[in-house]
């Protein structure tokens, strides 16, 4: 069936250096996504989304890119710190918002590793 | 304004017990979502409830499994007969009615099952 899912399970990158992660979904229908961060033991948390009319969405340190061509979504982290760590999910969904009808799909995760 | 909040945040079940777990979403409120994540894997959707009525269990197993938002109090994820393949981490989510962004959606931080 449709999913959503990561390129690199695991990325380790050094302290102020930026990350990239990585993600492809296959529901073309998608027209909304998001990015979040999950630290061990606690929620999910919310970082930045994106709806499919847009290619690029910048929030603080974080910036969402979106390729409806070939499916891919991606989340650069600028100069990331070792508070950073954490798994990182995207998130996708579709439908209209005005019944609150939305359920997300979330892909498998990229374990983002922050050396010092 | 306290966030989404479940308990308990651990339990332990022999098989064939029943597992209870509750979700007080949000003051304000009014949908429920609720999510299954294996260790190293992604959320999975279960069930979406508002108060009284169950709006989409596509995700939920067919048997066992059960969940409710009663008029009065919280939201409750019922497995009966408890099986190992049941350990995991339960999330809760809500939203209010009209969900404008993806930042409207808190998540609980999840009660973590073990089955033994």
């Amino acid at each position: 069936g449709e999913s959503v899912g990561l390129h690199l399970p695991t990325l380790s990158v050094q302290e102020g250096d930026n990350s990239i992660i990585n993600c492809a979904y296959s529901n073309s229908a998608s027209d909304y996504f998001i990015w979040y961060k999950q630290e061990s033991g606690k929620g999910p948390q919310f970082i930045i989304d994106i709806r499919s009319n847009m290619d690029k969405r910048q929030g603080q340190r974080v910036t969402v890119l979106l390729n409806k061509t070939v499916k891919h979504l991606s989340l650069q982290i600028a100069a990331t710190q070792p508070g950073d760590s954490a798994v990182y999910f995207c998130a996708e969904s579709q439908g209209t918002w005005d019944t609150g009808r939305r359920a997300l799909t979330f892909g498998s995760g990229t374990r983002l590793q922050v050396q010092p | 304004n306290a966030g989404v909040m479940q308990n308990p945040r651990h339990l332990v079940r022999r098989r064939g017990q029943e597992a209870r777990l509750r979700c007080s979403p949000m003051k304000g409120h009014s949908h429920v979502y609720w999510y299954r994540q294996l260790p190293e894997e992604g959320l999975k959707f279960m069930v979406y409830l508002q108060k009284e009525n169950i709006i989409d269990e596509s995700g939920m197993p067919k048997e066992r499994f059960s969940a409710e938002f009663p008029k009065e109090g919280p939201s409750i994820l019922r497995i009966q007969q408890v099986v190992r393949g049941d350990s995991a981490a339960y999330f809760c989510a809500s939203s209010p009615v009209t969900v404008l962004s993806g930042n409207t959606i808190y998540f609980g931080e999840g009660s973590w099952l073990t089955v033994v």
